[in-house]
């Protein structure tokens, strides 16, 4: 059973990089997209990007309104995937979700969630 | 910029018939965009429900079910029950690798 964990500091201050985490642990993260997803309080979700690792290579695609300032990457030595976000405000205060993301050949299912890890961006 | 709505709130009667709908401020939905549909309850991480517009997703019971109605996808609870009480968000993928979210939906059964 595939289960995903996020983790990363839960403040961050205002223009900062904010950095963040997602174990996978039941499967090796190889062949599938791994999607972030980001809900502010009190408000809806937020797709944010996905990286997608075929063992060689990588792909990447990110939401247009948060290209500029992203980066989410791989580590398959530690089935680990990685969000970067930079020059963060208090609009970046959200839940972040890492899920698993099967592409549209297998319906375009998110079909497995991280808990979520809060993270305020306050001086 | 592509915007998917959803109605920000309904109700239902327990043991009543709910269909929430999910669109685009501009087009029509069709299978095309993999309308998903996912179960949201206050500080837990989302449930995949219906993908692919009408898929359940394992263990998800028959009384949801996904179509598409008319220009929009549409999430039908059937016999609706109180811990059905929750946030319903649908997602559409528009291309090009990317995927909306809708706003979502609270879902008040009473």
């Amino acid at each position: 059973q595939v289960q995903l964990q996020e983790s990363g500091p839960g403040l961050v201050k205002p223009s900062e990089t904010l950095s963040l985490t997602c174990t996978v642990s039941g499967d090796s993260i190889s062949s599938y997209y791994w999607s972030w997803i980001r809900q502010p309080p009190g408000k809806g979700l937020e797709w944010i990007g996905y990286i997608y690792d075929s063992g060689s290579t990588g792909s990447t695609n990110y939401n247009p309104s948060l290209k500029s300032r992203l980066t989410i990457s791989v580590d398959t030595s530690k089935n680990q995937i990685s969000l970067r976000l930079s020059s963060v405000t208090a609009a970046d205060t959200a839940v972040y979700y890492c899920a698993r993301w099967r592409g549209v050949m297998r319906g375009g299912v998110f079909d497995v969630w991280g808990p979520g890890t809060m993270v305020t961006v306050s001086s | 910029q592509t915007v998917v709505t959803q109605e920000p709130s309904f109700s239902v009667s327990p043991g009543g018939t709910v269909t929430l709908t999910c669109g685009l401020s501009s087009g029509s939905v069709s299978t095309s965009y993999y309308p998903g549909w996912y179960q949201q309850t206050p500080g837990r991480a989302p449930r995949t429900l219906i993908y692919n517009t009408k898929t359940r997703s394992s263990g998800v019971p028959d009384r949801f079910s996904g179509s598409i109605l008319g220009t929009k996808a549409a999430l039908t609870i059937t016999g609706a029950q109180a811990d059905d009480e929750s946030d319903y968000y649908c997602v559409l993928y528009i291309g090009g690798g990317t995927s909306v979210f809708g706003g979502g939906t609270k879902l008040t059964v009473l």
